[in-house]
């Protein structure tokens, strides 16, 4: 298994709800990593786990909330979203944050606050 | 902090004709660079990546780059473009030095003509 996947692929939610993304993958690899990426633009950093553990947070709003429940998971707990939040949401992976491997990206999960 | 830069948003090209990509970037070291294509509404798939070695790098869909540390660039290559090839292109730069996080370009969007 190569992949990385993402579920849900869309997201419809009301800036009352709550919901959560989640990401998968059975590579081994111990990085994992949220990106999120507005239209026409390259994907931006939110999160880093390494060794499921909350390495890097990028000043991200306390709206989102990661989760790393065990080497293969990662979750992305959402909840009070403004409609600025609205992107597509980049899971990955790597074999870890100093091994060179590249990342492996899953496609994403399109999400619309309304 | 490293930085990558595409100095070109758009490219159009015909089918069958022959296509480079920019990318620039600044970085203290030696880098991780890498290649990303993006298809509409999906995930980044992996191009190629450069570590270390032969500056001219081999990958997948049939296309090259080449490393240029004279002059910090890292461009993309393919001899005969394919309508199938017009996606979103990012380059990107891991710094080893700090924990290898990846750093995007702006994009640069192919469009084939055919």
């Amino acid at each position: 298994d190569t992949e990385v996947t993402q579920t849900p692929k869309h997201l419809v939610m009301g800036m009352t709800n709550k919901k959560s993304l989640k990401c998968e993958q059975h590579m081994g690899h111990r990085a994992m990593y949220w990106y999120k990426q507005k239209a026409k633009k390259p994907p931006e950093l939110m999160f880093v786990y390494s060794y499921e553990k909350l390495s890097i947070n990028e000043s991200v709003p306390s709206r989102f909330s990661p989760e790393c429940p065990n080497s293969s998971l990662l979750n992305l707990h959402l909840h009070a979203l403004q409609p600025e939040d609205s992107a597509l949401y980049l899971c990955a992976s790597s074999q870890g944050r100093t091994e060179n491997y590249g990342y492996t990206f899953g496609s994403g999960t399109r999400l619309t606050v309304v | 902090a490293q930085s990558v830069t595409q100095p070109d948003i758009h490219i159009t090209v015909s089918e069958g004709a022959s296509l480079e990509l920019r990318c620039n970037y600044s970085y203290g070291a030696t880098p991780y660079l890498f290649w990303y294509v993006q298809s509409p509404g999906q995930g980044l798939q992996l191009l190629l990546k450069y570590f270390s070695g032969d500056t001219l790098v081999q990958g997948i869909k049939g296309f090259e780059a080449e490393f240029k540390r004279s002059q910090s660039s890292f461009n993309l290559r393919k001899p005969s473009v394919h309508w199938s090839d017009a996606a979103e292109y990012f380059c990107a730069v891991g710094a080893p030095n700090a924990g290898n996080m990846l750093t995007f370009g702006g994009g640069t969007r192919l469009m084939v003509k055919p």
